[in-house]
C-alpha cells in the first residue's frame, strides 16, 4: 500500500522554530509537497521538493531526502496565525497525489 | 482573478437522493481532483482528470461519479450509493508541467455536505 505518516499534533512557543516530519511508502515518487489548512479553510500550498536538499521560503524551509523517503517542513519565527494543520503530500504519478493525515500546529504565547 | 470556485457552500441530502457539486476553474489548469476530507483528517482522492473527456479513480471512488466535459470543469455527483457522505469536499487544480516540476495544487473553499 502507499501511506504518508506524520505526527498529528505537535505544539510550540511563538517565536520559536519547530520541525515537522513526514516518512513516505509510495509506488513512486516524483516530488514532495507541503500544505498549510486553517480550521475551516481550504489548503494551501507551501513548497515543493523534487530533489534532494532544502528549500527556503521566507520562514518556511522544507527538507528532502529520497534515500531515507523522509522530509519535513521548518517554521521559524513562529507567530499565533501559523497555528493550522499542515499536510505533506507526494506526487506518486504524473497526475496523483497522495496526502498525509495532517499534523494540527498549536502556537503558545 | 485567476481561482477555484466551488458551489454550494453547503449542501443537505436527503436518503435515496443524488447530488451534484460544482467545481469551476479559470486558472486553464489541465488538471483536476476531488478530494473527501472527514473531521480531522486528511484528504482523500476521489476522482481526477488530466485532460478533458478523461478521468480516473482515486482511492475512495465508490459512490461517486464525475465528468470533465469542459477544461473549467469538474462537477462531482454522490450517489446514493455512497453510505456515508457527511464530509468536506475539496476541489483542486493544477497545471501539469511535467515531472520533477512543481505543480501546486489551487483548492476551492469547499463544499460541506450533510445528511438530512
Amino acid at each position: 500500500g502507499q501511506s504518508l505518516e506524520q505526527p498529528s499534533e505537535v505544539t510550540a512557543v511563538e517565536g520559536a522554530i519547530v520541525q515537522i516530519n513526514c516518512t513516505y511508502q509510495t509506488s513512486g515518487f516524483y516530488g514532495l509537497s507541503w500544505y498549510q489548512q486553517h480550521d475551516g479553510g481550504a489548503p494551501t500550498f507551501l513548497s515543493y521538493n523534487a530533489l534532494d536538499g532544502l528549500e527556503e521560503t521566507g520562514r518556511f524551509s522544507s527538507f528532502l531526502s529520497r534515500s531515507d523517503s523522509y522530509g519535513y517542513l521548518l517554521l521559524q519565527e513562529l507567530q499565533m496565525k501559523d497555528s493550522a494543520s499542515y499536510f505533506c503530500a507526494v506526487r506518486s504519478s504524473a497526475s496523483k497525489i497522495i496526502f498525509g493525515s495532517g499534523t494540527r500546529l498549536s502556537i503558545r504565547p | 482573478d485567476g481561482g477555484i470556485t466551488q458551489s454550494p457552500k453547503y449542501l443537505f441530502r436527503k436518503e435515496g437522493q443524488n447530488v451534484t457539486l460544482s467545481c469551476e476553474q479559470n486558472l486553464n489548469h489541465d488538471a483536476m481532483y476531488w478530494y473527501r476530507q472527514d473531521p480531522g483528517q486528511g484528504l482523500r482522492l476521489i476522482y481526477y482528470s488530466q485532460i478533458v473527456n478523461d478521468f480516473q479513480k482515486g482511492d475512495i471512488a465508490e459512490g461517486y461519479s464525475v465528468s470533465r466535459e469542459k477544461k473549467e470543469s469538474f462537477p462531482l455527483t454522490v450517489t446514493s450509493a455512497q453510505k456515508n457522505p457527511t464530509a468536506f469536499y475539496l476541489c483542486a487544480s493544477s497545471p501539469d508541467r511535467g515531472p520533477g516540476i512543481s505543480q501546486p495544487q489551487h483548492f476551492g473553499d469547499g463544499t460541506r455536505l450533510s445528511i438530512l
